[in-house]
């Protein structure tokens, strides 16, 4: 199994700025996803993150918005670039096991946009 | 495109048996997972279905009928602490995962 951490566990921004969420997994695993979900809502993928190349998005999400960094196989971050209140909700990471079949999630950022 | 459709809702009784529905329209994947999210609470992994047939994980079971284009998750015995968030996922051929819309379950006493 896998424990991945994920820092902050929650902010409030202002419109227009920019927060960076760290994730940190305590194995080296060679795919990282990251997700939004909206309370009370489902999971929606917003891009794999692979180490040592560019990450891969989601229609509907574009590298300007939510650029990811994929260092290391341990660490990833997205970035969550001129925010609006739209951009209020959970984010979450994940990464799977050796054999892909089961994801491990981490606590997630609980984002608030004033 | 791909999405997984769940009731949005499901009330029980302790003690009862209650099954999750998911149907699905996907090109293709490699199987359908089934997670647990209690509030405020990161999902949880709770099976996996690569084949068709039923697996069975204690009280949970969840079966899977590709022909059919469908999958339940099945919890048997049911506890207070079994009310969650459930839902479905296919593991897709990139080894993504595309979650359903998910099924609220509220457990009575």
């Amino acid at each position: 199994s896998a424990v991945i951490s994920q820092k902050p566990s929650r902010d409030i921004c202002q419109r227009g700025t920019s927060l960076t969420i760290q994730c940190q997994v305590d194995s080296q695993v060679t795919m990282m996803f990251w997700y939004r979900q909206q309370p009370g809502q489902s999971l929606t993928l917003i891009a794999t993150a692979n180490q040592g190349s560019e990450a891969t998005y989601e229609s509907g999400f574009v590298i300007d918005k939510f650029p990811i960094s994929r260092p290391n196989l341990t660490f990833s971050t997205l970035t969550v670039s001129n925010m609006s209140p739209e951009d209020s909700s959970i984010y979450l990471c994940s990464a799977p096991t050796s054999s892909y079949n089961e994801q491990f999630f981490g606590p997630g950022t609980r984002l608030t946009v004033l | 495109g791909q999405s997984l459709e769940q009731p949005s809702e499901v009330t029980a009784v302790e003690g009862a048996i209650v099954q999750i529905n998911c149907t699905y329209q996907t090109s293709g994947f490699y199987g359908l997972s089934w997670y647990q999210q209690h509030d405020g609470g990161a999902p949880t992994f709770l099976s996996y279905n690569a084949l068709d047939g039923l697996e069975e994980t204690g009280r949970f079971s969840s079966f899977l009928s590709r022909s059919d284009s469908y999958g339940y998750l099945l919890l048997q015995e049911l506890q207070m602490k079994d009310s969650a968030s459930y839902f479905c996922a296919v593991r897709s051929y990139t080894d993504k995962l595309i979650f359903g819309t998910g099924t609220r379950l509220q457990v009575f006493p």
